[in-house]
């Protein structure tokens, strides 16, 4: 069954370096997210994708996220700057249409240190 | 604005018994909801969802949850619990005001625990 992977599973970096975590989407799916939650908090939606550009953005993804499909197969969130309070779960999820369900992959644990 | 609020961030169940995890959402609109499971190291994986229809929805491994406007309730039960259904349990609402996406609104989940 195909499913949505994400790497790393775990990423530690010194705040203020920037980090890039990468998601391969499941390969006919056409939206993409990227959601985080901090430990102890609720899951939070940070931006969706849609034909090569941003559809939305929630006021956590400030200037200092981006995202990217690079290659067709692969879906990037960078943080230019990592600040303490970005060390959180970060989850993929694709979609085949906007209303269809959405497929998370497992996250990536990132630590600002 | 759309919110879900699960009431009870810890439940503890024994095995066989039934299994009532409570989720209330609000909404301006017809929502669609869905319940999401986290076993431990894992993803967030879809159980069910609702989005027309039917008011009750079977999912995978012997949940379902119902639908009940008038009540702004999608509690999800299952008639006898597993130790196996030990994991965190998702609400979430989609928010269908955003035109071409639909993202999704979370609860604060609930951790369900199975004694044997």
């Amino acid at each position: 069954e195909p499913e949505v992977t994400q790497t790393p599973s775990h990423q530690v970096t010194q705040m203020g370096q920037e980090v890039i975590l990468r998601c391969v989407p499941i390969s006919n799916h056409l939206y993409f997210y990227w959601y985080r939650q901090i430990l102890g908090q609720k899951v939070e939606f940070l931006v969706s994708f849609y034909n090569n550009e941003i559809s939305e953005k929630s006021e956590i993804f400030d200037d200092q996220f981006s995202v990217e499909r690079p290659d067709g197969s692969n879906f990037t969130l960078k943080i230019r700057s990592t600040k303490l309070e970005d060390s959180a779960m970060y989850f993929c999820a694709s979609s085949r249409g906007s209303a269809d369900t959405q497929y998370f992959g497992p996250g990536t644990r990132l630590t600002v240190l | 604005a759309q919110s879900v609020t699960q009431l009870g961030s810890h439940v503890s169940v024994s095995e066989g018994a039934l299994v009532l995890l409570r989720c209330n959402y609000s909404s301006s609109v017809p929502p669609y909801l869905f319940w999401y499971v986290q076993y431990p190291n894992q993803g967030l994986q879809l159980l069910l969802k609702y989005t027309t229809g039917a008011t009750l929805v079977k999912g995978i491994n012997g949940f379902e949850a119902e639908f009940k406007k008038s009540e702004t309730s999608f509690h999800l039960t299952k008639p006898s619990a597993h130790m196996s259904d030990a994991a965190e349990y998702f609400c979430a609402v989609s928010d269908i005001q955003a035109g071409n996406n639909r993202k999704l609104i979370w609860g604060l989940g609930t951790s369900l625990a199975v004694n044997p």
